[in-house]
This record gives C-alpha cells, sequence and structure tokens, in this order.
C-alpha cells in the first residue's frame, strides 16, 4: 500500500536554526509532491509542490524541498526558522493517474516548535 | 479565508445522536473530500466525490453516510458513532485533475468529540 513517512513527530528549534524535515514515500510510480501547513487554529494550507523539472522546489516563506527520486525522499528545508513558523507540517504525495480526482496520501505531521 | 467554509466548527454528540457536519465551498472546484485527522496518525481519506459523483470509500463504516447535492456542498451525517471516532474532521476541495496538478484546498474541520 502506498504510504508517507515522516521521520520525527516533534521538532523543536531556537529561532534562526536550520530546519529539515524529512520525508519518504513507497510507490513505484510517479508521483507529485506536496507540503502543507497547519498553523495553529488554522486551516491547512499549500507550502510548496513539485510535478517536475528542477527537484529543488522554493515555496512560500522561504521553504523549500528537495526531491531524490532514488530516496523516493522530499524533505522540507528552511535556513533560518522564526517563531512564526510553529506549526504542524504534512508531507503528501498523489500517485499520478489517480483517476480524475486528487488522492492526496499524507504522512502523520511533524510539529515545529520555534523558541524566542 | 480558505474558500472553504465548514460548520459546525465544534459538535458534541453522544452515541445515539445524529447529527451532520457541512462544508460548502466558493472556489469553482468540481471535486470534495471528506478526511479524518486523529492525533498522531495521517489524515485519512474518508471520501471523495468527483463531479458529483462518490468515487472513493476507503472502507468507512457505515455510521458515517456522506451526500454532495451539488458540487459546491458535501455533508457528512452521522449516526450511532462511538467514542473512538472523535477526531478533527477537514472538508477539502480542488478541481478534478488526474495528474494531482490541482492542490486540495482544506477547510477549517470540524472538532467532533462523541461521549
Amino acid at each position: 500500500a502506498q504510504s508517507v513517512s515522516q521521520h520525527n513527530h516533534h521538532v523543536i528549534l531556537s529561532e534562526a536554526a536550520s530546519l529539515e524535515l524529512g520525508c519518504n514515500y513507497s510507490y513505484g510510480g510517479t508521483v507529485n509532491l506536496f507540503w502543507y501547513v497547519q498553523y495553529p487554529g488554522q486551516h491547512l494550507q499549500l507550502l510548496l509542490k513539485y510535478f517536475s523539472g528542477d527537484p529543488l522546489v522554493k515555496g512560500i516563506k522561504g521553504f523549500e524541498a528537495e526531491f531524490i527520486k532514488s530516496k523516493f525522499s522530499f524533505n522540507l528545508r528552511k535556513p533560518s526558522v522564526q517563531w512564526s513558523d510553529t506549526a504542524e507540517y504534512f508531507c503528501a504525495v498523489i500517485p499520478r493517474g489517480s483517476g480524475g480526482y486528487n488522492k492526496l496520501i499524507f504522512g502523520a505531521g511533524t510539529r515545529l516548535a520555534v523558541h524566542p | 479565508e480558505t474558500g472553504v467554509t465548514q460548520t459546525p466548527r465544534h459538535l458534541v454528540m453522544g452515541m445515539t445522536n445524529k447529527k451532520s457536519l457541512k462544508c460548502e465551498q466558493h472556489l469553482g472546484h468540481n471535486a470534495m473530500y471528506w478526511y479524518k485527522q486523529s492525533a498522531k496518525k495521517p489524515l485519512e481519506l474518508m471520501f471523495v466525490y468527483s463531479l458529483e459523483e462518490r468515487v472513493e470509500n476507503n472502507s468507512v463504516p457505515s455510521r458515517f453516510s456522506p451526500e454532495c447535492p451539488n458540487s459546491s456542498h458535501l455533508f457528512l451525517h452521522l449516526h450511532t458513532l462511538q467514542p473512538e471516532d472523535s477526531a478533527l474532521y477537514l472538508c477539502a476541495s480542488s478541481q478534478a485533475s488526474g495528474t494531482g496538478s490541482s492542490p486540495l484546498h482544506f477547510g477549517n474541520g470540524t472538532r467532533l468529540t462523541v461521549t
């Protein structure tokens, strides 16, 4: 069965520290890859996405992610985090050709707390 | 403002009650989704409607019954729930796209507590 693994459930950082959140997926075919973020009390929103082309994609708020096909990974990075980045981050994939709708498969999420 | 509105925001119900969750999207999308979000677990896809037709039903117990009367509205009817059904229920919408190129837009969710 297709699945998405996020390696850390909780991450605690100080402001200005660098961030890397791991994400691996299990699916042999072509996928589209996403990172969603959920700020406290807010809805899930798209942070960035990868469909094809340059495997290093840049999203909003200084986030980026790198797709490494050989490792089935799509790790999220930010060089210097801010207190406002405190949120829960979800990696998700859609197998290509899901059939007319977007069957997003999510990881369990990583809760990030950034201390001033 | 997400463009996807869910009501109510919070719901407490007994195991013998019948209630409904409502979702409305104002984005012109033609696919709508119900997800269940439980603590420390991946979001679980429950149901998908594409072009008002149910296209996915992920082994969800029959005590959950979806309804999609048109492309802008989605309901989740609940009856005789169990305490383990307590969770955040998220509605999402997108353009129907087999390539996955249309991101999902989520509502704020309904926090359901079953007592």
